[in-house]
């Protein structure tokens, strides 16, 4: 079964200051990634996902990015954090293929101050 | 994706049944029902899910009417574990995002 890794767990950073979340997957290959993210007390909302290696397709237009360099690698980015980009970070896989079953990391808690 | 209707919160005791309610009564024939719940501060769990047969696994069972415009997710005997928000999804197996709407809040009481 699949296995998601999120670091850091929780993380304060300063408006201004760069960002960079890591997710990687165990037990399956050619997954589908996603970012999402949650702000408090508000429902998951997608930020990106990826089909394949280098496939990033973005759904909110903001200041964040998303790479995937390896097939179970995919990485959250900001050159510069708003306080807006404070929430809960989660990152998921869902199997290739079509199916909606996705499995969920652990998440990053970030706080922008 | 069909848009679903859930009540924004339900009490259960502990060691009784839970049965969360769920309507999506614009559902087309290729979506498929999706439950998944989140713990506090922690990420979403995928649960079940189901076509038009019901389903049953080690987690819940899932009810879906004949006409399919409604569902329930029944969680046989509640723990206080079990507290936690109650996503129901529609979605047609396109491998793309999962709306997760607003859900249900359960709080399993001893």
């Amino acid at each position: 079964s699949q296995t998601i890794h999120q670091w850091p767990a929780t993380l304060v950073q300063p408006v201004g200051s760069p960002l960079s979340l890591e997710c990687t997957v165990e037990g399956t290959s050619n997954p589908n990634l996603y970012w999402y993210r949650q702000a408090a007390g508000r429902g998951l909302q997608l930020l990106f996902y990826s089909v394949g290696i280098g496939q990033i397709s973005s759904e909110v237009p903001q200041n964040l990015s998303a790479s995937r360099p390896q097939d179970r690698q995919f990485i959250l980015s900001s050159k510069k954090l708003l306080l807006s980009d404070s929430g809960f970070y989660l990152c998921a896989c869902g199997l290739a293929g079509g199916s909606d079953t996705q499995y969920f990391g652990p998440g990053t808690r970030l706080t922008v101050l | 994706d069909a848009k679903t209707t859930q009540p924004p919160s339900m009490d259960c005791a502990e060691g009784r049944a839970a049965n969360l309610p769920c309507n999506h009564s614009t559902i087309s024939g290729n979506e498929y029902v999706y439950w998944y719940r989140q713990i506090h501060s922690q990420g979403p769990q995928y649960i079940i899910h189901g076509l038009k047969n019901n389903e049953t696994n080690e987690m819940a069972s899932l009810i879906i009417t004949e006409d399919r415009k409604s569902s329930t997710l029944i969680l046989p005997h509640a723990t206080l574990r079990d507290t936690a928000v109650y996503y129901c999804i529609v979605s047609g197996h396109s491998g793309y995002a999962l709306n997760f709407g607003k859900g249900t809040s359960l709080l399993v009481t001893p």
